[in-house]
């Protein structure tokens, strides 16, 4: 079965700190895209960081980077000088082979003054 | 400019009524989504849609029904058989699906069902 786990239910901040959100997935594809979507309080799903599982290179998207490790099958995902409006819940989220969209649980992570 | 749009974005429901949330996207996409979340939860797929007038049941479709007549547009009608139907809906779209190269998924911004 294809699974897309987080363990890491909440998780804390200081501002202008990094902190890493962690999620490992279960696929025998070989060419799959992965992906990390934030949603905020007013609950509206925003597209962070995608990463082509070919490509070895780790996708950035200012603040936030990706350290994916396709053997480990491991996606998390690195904020750096984290910042109020970055509290929110993000979910990895990973495409199954029929072309739906397998979303891990979700963390929440908080951003303290 | 380009997007999906949900409504209405809060409805009350009195228990034994359908009701029946919108969802239209201009994005040209082929393949939409219904999602559901609880409280502090992830999202579960309700169904799921790659061409017109066909469509597939996702994890949890049981009191749930849609239609696809349209390319733009995919409702979701919840039905009196739904045990439990007070929760967030998010509408979506992609590119294509059928593939593990899916593209990303574009959302609506919800809408919030509530069962008094």
């Amino acid at each position: 079965a294809q699974t897309v786990t987080q363990s890491q239910p909440e998780m804390s901040v200081q501002e202008a700190e990094t902190v890493t959100l962690s999620c490992t997935y279960d696929t025998s594809e070989s060419d799959y895209y992965l992906f990390w979507y934030k949603q905020p309080p007013s609950r509206q799903m925003i597209l962070v960081i995608r990463q082509e599982a070919y490509k070895q290179q780790n996708a950035t998207e200012n603040r936030f980077s990706v350290n994916f490790q396709k053997a480990a099958k491991s996606f998390s995902l690195k904020i750096s000088d984290s910042q109020l409006g970055d509290a929110a819940m993000y979910f990895c989220a990973y495409p199954s082979n029929t072309g739906k969209l397998i979303f891990g649980q979700g963390t929440t992570l908080q951003v303290k003054p | 400019d380009g997007g999906i749009t949900q409504s209405p974005k809060y409805l009350f429901r009195k228990e034994g009524q359908n009701v029946t949330l919108s969802c239209e996207q201009n994005l040209n996409h082929d393949a939409m989504y219904w999602y559901r979340q609880d409280p502090g939860q992830g999202l579960r797929l309700i169904y799921y849609s790659q061409i017109v007038n066909d469509f597939q049941k996702g994890d949890i479709a049981e009191g749930y029904s849609v239609s696809r007549e349209k390319k733009e547009s995919f409702p979701l009608t919840v039905t009196s058989a739904q045990k439990n139907p007070t929760a967030f809906y998010l509408c979506a779209s992609s590119k294509k699906g059928g593939t593990g190269l899916a593209g990303e998924l574009f959302f609506g911004e919800g809408s919030r069902l509530t069962v008094l």
